[in-house]
């Protein structure tokens, strides 16, 4: 079955600092991939997306580049804020739509300043 | 805001008891999830309703039922809890179920801590 795979936290960076975040997915077919963020006592909200091969999903200076080649779908922002402290959540939708919306297991990032 | 209610927001009961935990979802959308999250499971799907019907099942335990009612209001009931049953449980909601594109939107999630 589907499946997505993150790299594991806690990640701890500093103020400004280049992040990536790893995610790889399994599904048949074309799937749609997301990132999801969690802040603090929150629910998850949409951070960015992307429906097919080779697109870029962007938001709050966060990017994700679909790459059917080698089934990745990884986060990065060039200088990461307090305030994205957060959990991320990659998640893949694949041929049974958003019913079927697979999440990986969560990294949580914590900004120091 | 994501326009997803969900109540109460804490909910502390003992092993044995039932609860129930309510959602509302964004104006417009049919589909309501329930979507359990656990320290040691992280996100789990447990069931989906669309317009009034249930249209997907996950990992949803026997004890637990839910159902979505005419004002497309959704409830998610929890009988004969055990402590492994503590967790936070997320509402989310879509409007449309089929396109794999659409993301849902969460509620704040129910604290369930069962003693």
């Amino acid at each position: 079955g589907d499946s997505v795979t993150q790299m594991e936290g806690p990640v701890t960076l500093s103020e400004e600092a280049f992040l990536t975040i790893n995610c790889t997915y399994t599904a048949t077919g074309y799937p749609s991939l997301f990132w999801y963020v969690q802040y603090p006592g929150e629910g998850l909200q949409l951070l960015l997306k992307a429906t097919k091969a080779d697109d870029k999903g962007s938001n709050k200076g966060f990017e994700a580049t679909y790459r059917k080649e080698t089934t990745s779908f990884h986060l990065e922002k060039g200088s990461v804020q307090v305030s994205d402290s957060a959990v991320y959540f990659c998640a893949l939708s694949g041929q049974q739509g958003a019913q079927k919306l697979v999440f990986g297991q969560g990294t949580r990032l914590t900004i120091n300043p | 805001d994501s326009g997803v209610t969900q109540t109460p927001k804490h909910l502390i009961t003992a092993t044995g008891q039932r609860v129930t935990l309510r959602c509302s979802p964004r104006s417009g959308d049919l589909s309501v999830y329930w979507y359990q999250q656990s320290l040691d499971q992280g996100l789990q799907f447990l069931i989906q309703y669309y317009n009034g019907e249930e249209r997907a099942k996950g990992n949803i335990l026997e004890r637990f039922s839910a159902q979505q009612f005419p004002d497309l209001h959704s409830e998610l009931n929890l009988s004969s809890l055990e402590l492994g049953d503590s967790a936070l449980y997320f509402c989310a909601s879509s409007v449309d179920p089929d396109t794999r594109s659409t993301p849902l939107h969460f509620g704040n999630g129910t604290r369930l801590t069962v003693t």
